[in-house]
């Protein structure tokens, strides 16, 4: 099974300002790597897929880069509807996996 | 509108048995691979199945033997029969699509969910 490890797991950014988060994986998946955000008590929203490829209707502050074992999202211009935990997904190897998530606090 | 809605979550005993189902309205299921996802209270996200659009299915090892996942083309739905319930199988569970028809390996539709609890 294919872990992935993100980083930071908590994070508490003030507006404006840009945050980054990382996720490794445990073996090469290529670029097989998307991006969820998930508000409180609502559904995964799918941001980036294949690790760059931003999915429709996401707003362009969000951008995802990356290959192999290393993948980061960015969020430039934090606002404040961006609360969220943040969670990478594999789809390289069955099982799919996702990482632990990563929280994003508005200070 | 293009939507998923699951419905058949509940309280069960450990040991038990609850069957999930998904229905589908604006696409068709057996185009697309359809998956369950699951969440813990409090925790992350955690793949459990997938019915491929050609009919192959797949489980997390923590549910293979236990959990059965299947589709009635005719309904438009897809469902997750669960078995030997336990306590740690508690979470809310998702449908979530994959679009196979455009080639697509993410999961791009999600439902709003249904939350299963095992307990005595």
């Amino acid at each position: 099974e294919i872990v992935l490890t993100q980083s930071p797991d908590f994070q508490s950014v003030t507006p404006k300002e840009k945050v980054t988060i990382t996720c490794r994986a445990s073996q090469s998946i290529g670029s097989n790597l998307h991006w969820y955000q998930q508000k409180p008590d609502q559904s995964p929203r799918l941001l980036i897929k294949y690790a760059s490829q931003s999915f429709s209707g996401v707003p362009s502050r969000f951008s995802g880069s990356g290959s192999g074992t290393d993948f980061t999202l960015t969020i430039n211009s934090l606002e404040a509807e961006d609360a969220a935990t943040y969670y990478c997904h594999q789809v390289n190897t069955l099982p799919w996996t996702f990482g632990q998530g990563t929280k994003v606090e508005i200070k | 509108e293009v939507q998923l809605v699951e419905s058949g979550g509940g309280l069960v005993q450990p040991g038990g048995s609850l069957r999930l189902s998904c229905a589908a309205s604006g696409f068709t299921v057996s185009s697309n691979h359809m998956n369950w996802v699951r969440q813990a209270p409090g925790e992350g996200l955690e793949w459990v199945s997938v019915i491929y659009s050609g009919g192959s299915t797949y489980y997390s090892d923590s549910v293979k033997g236990r959990f059965t996942i299947s589709r009635d083309n005719s309904e438009n739905t897809f469902f997750l029969q669960m078995h030997s319930l336990r306590a740690e199988d508690t979470a809310t569970y998702y449908c979530v699509r994959m679009p196979a028809a455009s080639h697509g390996w993410y999961f791009d539709l999600w439902g709003r969910g249904t939350l299963v609890t095992v307990s005595s």
